[in-house]
């Protein structure tokens, strides 16, 4: 059965603070890993990931996948109460398509001013 | 472009009934799902379809039917509700081999 895990569930901190989110993962024929951000209501697409080492960067927002270990790491810096949100990572089931996707639990992330 | 839109937003329903909740996607995508989101849970997969007439079960898909008959409609109809199918419920679709889901605004659904 495939699964992921973020930790830490929670995260509180202030503005201009950098924050890292963490996502492990084990699922058969990895093909890719993906992050979303959902604010008030639906999720939205960040970034998918499919080789090691390589870095996806969207203005302060950046990840990078360890094939090795497993993970990836969705770095915010300069953060700002506007990435007040939920982080969610995802892997698409069993290598065979993107019909199917399993999520994380999510990271609570607070930005205070 | 509406995206992808998801009536009604808000419902009660009492334990025993049925109803639908209704998906709709106007960006010709051929993947569509369904979620339900608990506290601390993530987003959990009820079910899911790659194409008109194509669906599968996901992680939980104990109490809930799908139909895949045209590619922008993916209705879910909770058969008999129970309190436990108390949650907020998404629907998303994507391009095939995309990973990249766009998103429903949500349906959230209280059982009593």
């Amino acid at each position: 059965e495939d699964k992921v895990v973020q930790s830490p569930l929670s995260l509180v901190v202030h503005e201009g603070d950098t924050v890292t989110l963490n996502c492990s993962y084990e699922v058969t024929n990895f093909r890719s890993l993906l992050w979303y951000k959902q604010e008030k209501k639906a999720p939205t697409f960040l970034f998918m990931l499919t080789s090691s080492g390589i870095e996806k960067k969207s203005g302060r927002l950046s990840s990078i996948l360890d094939k090795k270990e497993l993970s990836s790491i969705l770095n915010i810096t300069a953060t700002q109460t506007g990435d007040s949100a939920i982080y969610l990572c995802a892997v698409p089931a069993g290598g065979t398509s993107y019909g199917k996707l399993t999520f994380g639990q999510g990271t609570i992330l607070t930005v205070h001013p | 472009n509406a995206g992808v839109t998801q009536t009604p937003k808000f419902q009660v329903l009492k334990t025993g009934q049925s109803m639908t909740l209704q998906c709709a996607q106007d960006m010709n995508h051929e993947y569509m799902s369904w979620y339900r989101q608990d506290p601390g849970m993530g987003l959990r997969l009820i079910h899911y379809s790659v194409g008109a007439g194509i669906t599968d079960q996901g992680e939980v898909p104990n109490g809930y039917n799908v139909s895949r008959s045209t590619t922008e409609d993916f209705p879910l109809r909770l058969l008999s509700a129970a309190p436990s199918q108390t949650s907020v419920y998404f629907c998303a679709s994507s391009p095939p081999h995309s990973g990249g889901y766009t998103f429903g605004s949500g349906t959230r659904l209280t059982v009593v």
